[in-house]
């Protein structure tokens, strides 16, 4: 268990639907990084938030959007989904030193 | 940009046979080094590390320096057993930007046979 935890692992949805992933950070780092991982885009940044603003953007599509928490978790939104947004999202976390990632198991997402 | 350029896999070895996975960069600074591992239907984990030029990250076997007039991070090991079948991530992060973020290489799995 690395400390991040991802919710849910897996998620089938339908054409022009919305979703939203869950992230919890390890204990104690502040920042929160999400990932895009397909077999054709390899692992895309999509956002960082620190400490509940945002501090960095990625290439994230205008449909997504994020929010980090007071308690510092954070959710990914996918909206109006399309077929091409199946792939494994992956929540990372990092302390105020950055000494590295540490990753979340991901969440699978099947758009059909 | 940052980016980073990885050796197209799969690699296919032998148990006991010696590994390189060839890894290079381009940013703007200088940059930190990371490789990072993904097990089947894990999460990545940071495998090693170096922060500066010269520096050598090393971790269960496996080794990588920091090479700035050539702007690589070859990840090797001597001796690779089954268990380290996965796909490799070579990935770096500018320093000194405020922005944290990681970029990633494209990956190279490996596959290591008995």
């Amino acid at each position: 268990d690395s400390g991040v935890t991802q919710t849910p692992k897996h998620l089938i949805t339908a054409t022009g639907q919305r979703v939203t992933l869950r992230c919890s950070p390890r204990s104690g780092d502040l920042s929160v990084y999400w990932y895009q991982q397909s077999l054709d885009q390899g692992l895309q940044f999509l956002i960082q938030y620190y400490n509940g603003e945002e501090r960095a953007k990625g290439n994230i599509l205008e449909r997504f959007s994020a929010q980090q928490f007071p308690d510092l978790h954070s959710e990914l939104n996918l909206s109006s989904l399309e077929l091409g947004d199946s792939a494994l999202y992956f929540c990372a976390s990092s302390d105020r030193v950055f000494d590295g990632y540490t990753f979340g198991s991901g969440t699978r997402l099947t758009v059909v | 940009g940052d980016s980073v350029t990885q050796m197209e896999g799969p690699v296919t070895l032998s148990e006991e046979a010696f590994l390189t996975i060839n890894c290079t960069y381009t940013a703007t600074g200088y940059p930190s080094l990371f490789w990072y591992v993904q097990y089947p239907g894990e999460g990545l984990q940071l495998l090693l590390k170096a922060t500066k030029a010269d520096d050598k990250g090393s971790n269960k076997g496996f080794e990588a320096t920091y090479r700035k007039e050539t702007t690589s991070f070859h990840l090797e090991k001597g001796s690779v057993q089954v268990s380290d079948s996965a796909v490799y991530f070579c990935a770096l992060r500018e320093k000194d930007t405020g922005r944290r973020a990681l970029t990633f290489g494209s990956g190279t799995r490996l596959q290591v046979q008995p």
